[in-house]
């Protein structure tokens, strides 16, 4: 079983539409929790960084952390074509070590 | 601020070869992590460095190796090439406890 579990997609919705993404995780000691999203053949952009359990606002995006069902979410409102991407979940211990597991990425296409 | 920046872009080797990646940091920054992505996949961590050691290794065989330079940029060597490393190699820059920032990588095609 793989540490962290990431519905691979693809997800087609229609531009405007609300998007939730979600990540399942089995190792209790996650403390950071982050989502990345990942154009083609281009590397990681850091979209939310959350600590522990709770929720975060960034604009259109919301993240949301439920430490105690080990689930994390991306919603992404007013969906644009923009957003088409491969969406990363992540996270890592708390301290000073940084070493980061992935889910292995949901494609979303936003259809204009 | 440039971010974290990476060389070569793209790379071509033969099975056998030796290849060494290169990778400098964010500004700020101290600490380099390497990751490979596989076609589909997520990335996966091979080593973590601060302050030139090597402080954390995922589950990458000897064959990957690596060194900090004072300066805190970074260099990934991979010796004797196997089909299968043939992925996107990502640099990411911290200075932790906070989030690391990726650079564009560099896509190894080994043949």
């Amino acid at each position: 079983q793989k540490e962290v579990e990431q519905d691979p997609g693809p997800l087609s919705v229609p531009e405007g539409a609300i998007v939730s993404l979600n990540c399942t995780y089995s190792n209790s000691a996650f403390q950071y929790f982050m989502w990345y999203r990942q154009y083609s053949r281009k590397g990681p952009e850091l979209l939310m960084y959350t600590y522990s359990s709770g929720n975060k606002e960034d604009g259109r995006f919301t993240a949301q952390v439920d430490k105690s069902s080990k689930y994390i979410s991306l919603f992404i409102r007013d969906s644009q074509p923009s957003d088409s991407a491969t969406y990363l979940c992540a996270m890592s211990y708390s301290g000073g070590y940084q070493k980061v597991t992935f889910g292995t990425g949901t494609k979303l296409q936003v259809i204009p | 601020d440039a971010g974290v920046t990476q060389s070569p872009t793209h790379l071509i080797k033969t099975r056998g070869q030796q290849v060494t990646l290169r990778c400098s940091p964010k500004s700020g920054h101290d600490t380099v992590s390497w990751y490979q992505q596989a076609l589909g996949q997520g990335p996966q961590f091979i080593f973590q460095y601060y302050e030139e050691e090597e402080r954390q290794r995922g589950n990458f065989p000897d064959r990957f190796s690596g060194h900090q330079f004072p300066n805190y940029s970074s260099e990934l060597n991979v010796n004797a090439l196997l089909l299968g490393d043939s992925a996107l190699y990502l640099c990411a820059s911290s200075s932790p406890p906070y989030e690391q920032y990726f650079g564009p990588g560099t896509r190894l095609t080994v043949t």
